[in-house]
């Protein structure tokens, strides 16, 4: 595997499930991200880990919750969302925010969720 | 706050078009500057980018040069192809502000016609 891969890439959940999104880089990099994209909305950052560590959290509701075990490995628990939470869940990563002048994502190819 | 506006989209053009998607920004300091393009039913990728003023950016016959003073870093190609339909992100690294992320626009949708 090459690059960033997300699993799965499309999920069905009823608003009393509990599920969870997995993402996987292989790069090297030090900074983790999601993002949810919503038909006619830009782009939203939800959460930043680096080097592990959450550094940002972009007001999201708890029904989210993120997991960042290690520098590789980025998780979004999912647990009684609603139905507009439905959209498509792009996780990205970059080497090192903290420094980096250009600080270029790589991206993942997205988990398209829906909520019944 | 820092901010990015392009152009609203859909976007429609017969191969072989010109094409030109605007994006402007606002921001302190000195960002760097990206177009991410988005295949259908695929993430984002990076297509090119400029980290200084009057840097221009190219990739796949994609150019775009970094204005500071009309703050813009408008996409063009000048032959367009099918496969180039696609959704286009204009963005700027927020290297001032929270840990470098990245700040988009809300895209714009080309589809090109054979």
């Amino acid at each position: 595997e090459t690059g960033v891969t997300q699993t799965p890439r499309h999920l069905v959940m009823g608003m009393t499930n509990k599920k969870s999104l997995k993402c996987e880089q292989h790069l090297g990099h030090n900074a983790m991200y999601w993002y949810k994209q919503s038909a006619k909305k830009p782009l939203e950052l939800m959460f930043v880990y680096n080097f592990k560590e959450q550094t940002e959290n972009n007001s999201v509701p708890s029904r989210f919750s993120p997991e960042c075990p290690n520098s590789s490995h980025l998780f979004l628990h999912l647990h009684t969302l609603q139905p507009e939470d439905s959209a498509l869940y792009l996780c990205a990563s970059s080497q090192d925010p903290g420094t980096s002048v250009d600080n270029e994502q790589f991206f993942g190819p997205g988990t398209r969720l829906t909520v019944l | 706050g820092n901010s990015v506006t392009q152009m609203e989209g859909p976007v429609t053009l017969s191969e072989e078009a010109f094409l030109t998607i605007n994006c402007t920004y606002t921001a302190t300091g000195y960002p760097s500057l990206f177009w991410y393009v988005q295949y259908p039913g695929e993430g984002l990728q990076l297509l090119l980018k400029a980290t200084k003023a009057d840097d221009k950016g190219s990739n796949k016959g994609f150019e775009a040069t970094y204005r500071k003073e009309t703050t813009s870093f408008h996409l063009e190609k000048g032959s367009v192809q099918v496969s180039d339909s696609a959704v286009y992100f204009c963005a700027l690294s927020d290297y001032g502000g929270s840990q470098g992320n990245l700040i988009f626009g809300k895209g714009t949708k080309l589809s090109v016609k054979p």
